[in-house]
C-alpha cells in the first residue's frame, strides 16, 4: 500500500521567513497530493491540493510543488505570520487498485511561527 | 468551516462495551470517508463510503464497522472496545471518490 514520509517533524521560523515541509510517497498510482493545516484542538482543513498533470500551484502565500519521477511533493509557505503556527500534514492518494479514494497521511509538522 | 458534522464531539466508554459515532456530510456530497487519528499522529484510513457501498478499507480489525444512509449521512461502529481505540475519530466528506475531501469537527473517544 501507499506509504507518505513527512520531514521535518518540527519546524521553527521567525516570523516574514520562508517554510519548507517535504513529503515523500511510495505508490506511483498516487495522483493526488492534499495538505491540510489542523489547529490544536481543531478538524484538518484544506489549505491546498495539486494533481498529477501540474507540477506547481500557488495560492498567495502558499504554493505546493510536485515531482512525479522522484516521488516527492513540497508546501512552501512564504511571509510567515504567527497565526500559520500549526500542525501540517501532507497526504496522497490514488485512482486505482487499493489506494483508489484513500487519502494516505504523512506522519505530520509542527510549524512554529515565532514574532 | 465546512458542512460537515460529527455527534457526539466526546464520548468516554469502557472496555469492551460498543460505540457509535455518526457524521453528516457536506450537501452535495456523495462519499464519506472515516479517519481514527492518535495524539501526535496523522490521520489513519478506516473506511469509506459511496454512494452507500463500502469502496476500501484500511488496516483496521472487523470490530470497527460503518454504513452510509440514503441522506449519505454516515455511522461508524466499533465493538469490543480496546483502550487502544482511544483517540479522535474524523469523518470526511466529498463529491466522489476523486475530489477533495473536507473533514468534520471530530469525535473525541476516550476507552477506560
Amino acid at each position: 500500500g501507499e506509504n507518505v514520509e513527512q520531514h521535518p517533524s518540527t519546524l521553527s521560523v521567525q516570523e516574514g521567513d520562508s517554510a519548507v515541509i517535504k513529503c515523500t510517497y511510495s505508490d506511483s498510482a498516487s495522483n493526488y497530493f492534499p495538505w491540510y493545516k489542523q489547529e490544536l484542538g481543531k478538524r484538518p482543513q484544506l489549505i491546498i491540493d495539486i494533481r498529477s498533470n501540474v507540477g506547481e500551484k500557488k495560492d498567495q502565500r502558499i504554493a505546493v510543488t510536485l515531482n512525479k519521477t522522484a516521488k516527492h511533493f513540497s508546501l512552501h509557505i512564504t511571509e510567515t505570520q504567527p497565526e500559520d503556527s500549526a500542525v501540517y500534514f501532507c497526504a496522497a492518494k490514488g485512482d486505482g487498485g487499493t489506494s483508489y479514494g484513500k487519502l494516505t497521511f504523512g506522519q505530520g509538522t509542527i510549524l512554529t511561527v515565532h514574532p | 468551516e465546512t458542512g460537515v458534522t460529527q455527534s457526539p464531539t466526546h464520548l468516554i466508554k469502557t472496555r469492551g462495551q460498543q460505540v457509535t459515532l455518526r457524521c453528516s456530510s457536506q450537501s452535495g456530497h456523495n462519499t464519506v470517508s472515516w479517519y481514527q487519528q492518535a495524539l501526535g499522529q496523522g490521520p489513519q484510513f478506516i473506511f469509506q463510503y459511496y454512494r452507500e457501498e463500502e469502496n476500501g478499507r484500511g488496516n483496521f480489525p472487523p470490530r470497527f464497522s460503518g454504513l452510509q444512509f440514503p441522506n449519505y449521512s454516515s455511522e461508524l461502529n466499533v465493538n469490543a472496545l480496546e483502550l487502544d481505540d482511544s483517540a479522535l475519530y474524523l469523518c470526511a466528506s466529498s463529491r466522489g471518490l476523486l475530489y477533495e475531501q473536507y473533514f468534520g469537527p471530530g469525535t473525541r473517544l476516550t476507552v477506560t
